[in-house]
């Protein structure tokens, strides 16, 4: 399995509050992703990074921010969480044009 | 229109059954493409990747039809570990983007 790590996986917040999720790698893959599903739509890319300092939007990155200080981490921040975004949220990386790994998911609740 | 498009399904077929998915895209630049399973509350994991000549892993087969935009999955003898959500996934390799569709459910039957 590729060497990916989510964390937290499991979270509970209020409407309004900031939260971050890690996505952490040990592949060195220029690429990393944050996706959110659910049901019905499927995975949606959020935000994208395509090296350290380099991240692009995707098609639902409205209310996100990312950053990726290191090639390993790539950090999705919700400024101020709001009840849509209640999601299970996903990272994954690329080596560049071949398939994508993913991390076991870290699942959002807002209240 | 979506990138990519796949029936949801549901699918429930009999152990034994032979079962085939398909998917179409609209981006006739896409290069890549692959098909992913996802189990109930797990993350999505590679099945197989699809190459323009077919390709064949086991009981599974992947077919791509460029001129026509879509891809195909051929499962023979399911199993009922066989049940699961798989994803048409389609890479257009302009900024390594990747595109799901939304994932057609499979149920296999004792």
């Amino acid at each position: 399995d590729a060497g990916i790590t989510q964390s937290p996986r499991h979270k509970v917040t209020e409407t309004g509050t900031p939260v971050t999720l890690r996505c952490h790698q040990t592949e060195n893959h220029r690429y990393m992703y944050w996706y959110r599903q659910d049901p019905g739509h499927g995975l949606r890319l959020i935000h994208y990074s395509y090296g350290v300092k380099d991240t692009d939007k995707g098609e639902v990155s409205d209310g996100y921010s990312v950053s990726r200080s290191k090639t390993e981490d790539f950090l999705l921040t919700l400024e101020s969480a709001t009840s849509s975004q209640t999601s299970v949220y996903f990272c994954a990386i690329s080596h560049s044009e071949r398939e994508l790994f993913f991390g076991e998911g870290s699942r959002l609740t807002v209240l | 229109r979506k990138e990519v498009e796949q029936d949801p399904g549901p699918f429930n077929v009999p152990e034994g059954a032979t079962v085939a998915f398909n998917c179409t895209y609209s981006n006739s630049a896409s290069q890549s493409f692959f098909w992913y399973r996802q189990d109930c509350r797990k993350e999505p994991k590679l099945l197989m990747s699809v190459y323009s000549s077919g390709n064949e892993d086991g009981r599974f087969t992947a077919q791509l039809n460029r001129a026509s935009q879509y891809i195909s999955l051929l499962i023979r003898d399911s199993k009922l570990s066989d049940s699961a959500t798989y994803l048409c996934v389609v890479n257009t390799n302009t900024g390594n983007q990747f595109y799901f569709g939304t994932g057609t459910s499979l149920t296999v039957i004792p």
